[in-house]
This record gives C-alpha cells, sequence and structure tokens, in this order.
C-alpha cells in the first residue's frame, strides 16, 4: 500500500533534549512537508521541501530543524529552542510543489510529541 | 494575508440529519480549495478537492461547494451518521502565499445515535 508513515506515535522527552520525528513515504512524490497542530488551531507549516537536498522554512520555523537527503525521507528534529514543543506533528507530501498551480496533499498519521 | 475561518466550531445532530459545514476565506486568489476529515489523535483524511475553475464536487453522502468570488465553500453531509462524528478541516491554496496551504481551525461533528 502507497502512503506516508510517522513514527513513533507517541514521543516524551524531558525538557532541554533534541528528539527526531520520522516521515517516509512510498508514493513518489517530491514533495514533502511538516505541520505543527495545536489544540484548536488551524496546521501551521514549520518546513518543506520541494525536491531532494533542498527545503524551506515555512511560518513558523524557528526551534526547529530537517533534511532531505532521500526522496522518501524527511525527518524533522525538534531543538531545545523549541519554547513549545508539546503537539501534534503531522507530515504531508505530495507530487510536486509549485507557487504558481494546483496540488493535492496526503497526509501521514501524526506524531503527539510531549516534552515536560 | 490569507485566513481561513470555519463557523461553527463545534456542532452536534441526530442521526439522519443533513448538515451544512462552512468555510470562508479572505483573498479569493486561490488554486483549490480541500475539505479534511480528522478522527481524534489521527492524521487528516482528503475528502474532496475543488480547483478554483470548479463550483463543486461530489463524492458519495458529501458535496462540497465553492464560491471563489464571495470567499466561501460549503461541505454538505447528507443523511449523518454516527460514523461521521469527527473534525472537518478546509483549507485553501493560496496563491498570494507562495502557494501554501493556509488551513481553517476545523468544525468539530458530533453525530448522535
Amino acid at each position: 500500500d502507497g502512503g506516508i508513515t510517522q513514527s513513533p506515535k507517541y514521543l516524551f522527552r524531558k525538557e532541554g533534549q533534541n528528539v527526531t520525528l520520522s516521515c517516509e513515504q512510498n508514493l513518489n512524490h517530491d514533495a514533502m512537508y511538516w505541520y505543527r497542530q495545536d489544540p484548536g488551531q488551524g496546521l501551521r507549516l514549520i518546513y518543506y521541501s520541494q525536491i531532494v537536498n533542498d527545503f524551506q522554512k515555512g511560518d513558523i520555523a524557528e526551534g526547529y530543524s530537517v533534511s532531505r537527503e532521500k526522496k522518501e525521507s524527511f525527518p524533522l528534529t525538534v531543538t531545545s529552542a523549541q519554547k513549545n514543543p508539546t503537539a501534534f506533528y503531522l507530515c504531508a507530501s505530495s507530487i510536486d510543489f509549485s507557487s504558481d498551480k494546483s496540488y493535492e496533499q496526503y497526509f501521514g498519521p501524526g506524531t503527539r510529541l510531549t516534552v515536560t | 494575508k490569507q485566513e481561513v475561518t470555519q463557523i461553527p466550531a463545534a456542532l452536534s445532530v441526530p442521526e439522519g440529519e443533513n448538515l451544512v459545514l462552512n468555510c470562508s476565506f479572505t483573498d479569493s486568489a486561490i488554486y483549490n480549495l480541500q475539505w479534511f476529515r480528522q478522527d481524534p489523535g489521527k492524521g487528516l483524511t482528503s475528502l474532496l478537492l475543488i480547483q478554483s475553475s470548479q463550483r463543486e464536487q461530489t463524492s458519495g453522502r458529501l458535496n462540497a461547494s465553492l464560491d471563489k468570488s464571495s470567499g466561501r465553500s460549503t461541505l454538505y453531509i447528507a443523511a449523518s451518521q454516527p460514523g461521521d462524528s469527527a473534525t472537518y478541516l478546509c483549507a485553501v491554496q493560496s496563491y498570494n502565499q507562495g502557494g501554501k496551504l493556509i488551513f481553517g481551525q476545523g468544525t468539530e461533528l458530533s453525530v448522535k445515535p
């Protein structure tokens, strides 16, 4: 089955520790995205990648880092610099990303991160 | 800057009722509008995507309409069932924000048996 997998489903960390969330897709999509979702709020874009070895900051990139070494994988690191890291993190992908044409995004199951 | 609003934030209806969820956006320069379903603690499932040139899309008991000029979309659910209980989010792909998706906060729907 084609799709997007995120692991782990739940993650607990102590304050001050960096943590990496995994996102893998087998849809052969060029573009991948990371969003953050807080209770009662819409999704906010953290980072996105249009192609391997390239990524761009979204609206709330501070305290996060990403890499895109393989087409299938787009891991997100939540660093100790992120002031409020506890949230639900969603990974998504699309066939491509363009600022001048329509595309459809597909989402993974999410990772709930709790930092205490 | 594009803003997407969904009203109401929560809705409770008895089983069998037809219902409408609303989504409004401030900038009509969009490529498309997507409706998603999200079950508690889960990811988003795409329900319908309406291209900016289209007026509506249908899938089963769901019908989504788009009025770009007025900045509105509705998601119509016919003969609601308890299994329809979830949060429904709309998102627009915004031309003036680099083609990114801008999300509403969602409407939490509860269908009572």
